[in-house]
């Protein structure tokens, strides 16, 4: 099935160390939502984002809807252990009848104490 | 809990038997997805309902899939005849709407199938 180009796919980063990861399409998405998953869980809802420019945060975490439509970033601020999972980009075109969400390939997080 | 729930969450069957999952998404969340998650995979769109009707399918969804969301409460998705290559974790999904363009999507914890 179709997924979306995520980045980095991984990534070991220090305690108190920020973090940014990015969600790539060839595609127009009206919008973006970012998820985190931990093994054998359901995805949880981090941030929504519906409107091109948008800058929205969550506690440590700020997500952006690209410009261009084609993107959206994500950043934690001071990673912290519990920081640690599968974070995942989920785009919607929401027009022409489809209103199905296209996930990425997913950003493993790994936080050193 | 006024979270999506899904049953079971964990199913093993033996290849060739049938084996259906439930789903009951947030209330008053008209629309309801399925998706399939294979293990370092993002998860996969299966097919939506809005309230009790199927509006879309992937071509993921081959003809031993069905789903179903009568008097649009809460859904079941049915596999027939499991294949080894069944075997993943099924996530359902219900979404509130706040307007055009303005949808957001919860997930429940999913049913990870295995088939021996």
């Amino acid at each position: 099935g179709q997924q979306l180009n995520q980045s980095p796919q991984s990534m070991f980063i220090q305690e108190g160390e920020d973090v940014s990861m990015n969600c790539t399409s060839s595609s127009i998405f009206n919008t973006w939502l970012w998820y985190k998953q931990d093994p054998g869980e359901g995805p949880v809802l981090l941030i929504a984002l519906y409107k091109a420019g948008e800058l929205t945060s969550n506690g440590r975490l700020t997500a952006q809807f690209g410009i261009t439509r084609k993107d959206s970033f994500l950043n934690i601020s001071a990673s912290i252990p519990s920081d640690v999972g599968i974070y995942f980009c989920a785009g919607q075109r929401g027009t022409s009848g489809t209103y199905k969400y296209i996930f990425g390939t997913g950003t493993r997080l790994k936080v050193l104490a | 809990d006024t979270g999506v729930s899904q049953n079971p969450r964990h199913k093993i069957t033996k290849r060739g038997q049938n084996v259906t999952f439930r789903c009951d998404p947030i209330s008053e969340h008209n629309r309801l997805y399925w998706y399939r998650q294979t293990l370092g995979q993002g998860p996969e769109f299966l097919t939506y309902f809005q309230n009790e009707a199927q509006l879309e399918k992937s071509r993921l969804l081959s003809d031993r899939f069905s789903a179903e969301r009568p008097k649009g409460s809460f859904s079941t998705l049915e596999i027939q005849r499991t294949e080894q290559g069944d075997s993943a974790m099924y996530l359902c999904a219900s979404s509130e709407i706040a307007g055009v363009y303005q949808e957001t999507q919860y997930f429940g914890p999913g049913t990870r199938l295995l088939v021996l």
